[in-house]
């Protein structure tokens, strides 16, 4: 059974509409994070919650949200869509024996913008 | 925080075995080195991680200088499968909502 959860898979948008990125993790972590990877850039750290706090904020646009309804959900809000914004977004989760760095990644949501 | 330096690419022979390097040579009494590995279309997979001299598991060793200056992963008897991305990344590793600083990292071709 997959332990991060993220939906949709796939995602297509049309610039200047809102989308909601959803993850799961069934882990018992505390820690929950998003990361982008756009096509050939390094993967780049966004946000950090620890128990549904927000820890973190490397994103310079406030169109990026997360929304934490549940400490081991942390959804990603993305509103006013530019092209720019095509990515693969990745949710990881830790916080197994206080080892924060070792972060368990989901399967990503390839987003597109057109 | 510290920077990591590795070779962007390398190639091997299925049943080689592969040995990454990574130079950080800014590290931080505090920080752990780690290793991650992302195949494509999938996120990152945690392979293992150190402080000092030698750590082994049942996927990956690693050996990490006096100074931890420089460590080397080392990948016995790769397969097809190991064909990845290698990132080595430097970090505290207790802090809760801490970041993973991915660079370019080591893109391993695995020839049969």
């Amino acid at each position: 059974d997959p332990k991060i959860i993220q939906k949709p898979k796939y995602l297509v948008a049309v610039t200047g509409s809102e989308k909601i990125l959803i993850c799961e993790q069934y882990l018992g972590h505390n820690a929950m994070y998003w990361y982008r990877q756009s096509a050939k850039k390094p993967l780049e750290f966004m946000f950090s919650y620890s128990y549904q706090k927000l820890m973190d904020n490397q994103t310079a646009s406030s169109r990026f949200q997360p929304q934490s309804s549940k400490k081991n959900h942390l959804d990603l809000q993305i509103t006013a869509l530019k092209p720019d914004d095509s990515a693969t977004y990745f949710c990881a989760s830790s916080g197994t024996g206080g080892n924060y760095a070792e972060q368990f990644f989901g399967p990503g949501t390839r987003l597109t913008v057109l | 925080l510290a920077k990591t330096t590795q070779p962007p690419s390398m190639e091997a022979y299925e049943g080689q075995e592969v040995n990454v390097s990574c130079s950080h040579t800014n590290i931080a009494t505090s920080e752990y080195i780690y290793w991650y590995r992302q195949v494509p279309h999938q996120g990152p997979q945690f392979i293992i991680q150190g402080y000092k001299d030698y750590v082994v598991n049942e996927v990956a060793s690693l050996f990490i200088s006096a100074d931890r200056k420089l460590s080397t992963l080392s990948l016995p008897w790769v397969s097809l499968r190991d064909a990845a991305v290698y990132y080595c990344i430097v970090t505290d590793k207790g802090n809760a909502g801490a970041k993973l600083t991915f660079g370019g990292g080591t893109r391993l071709t695995v020839r049969p």
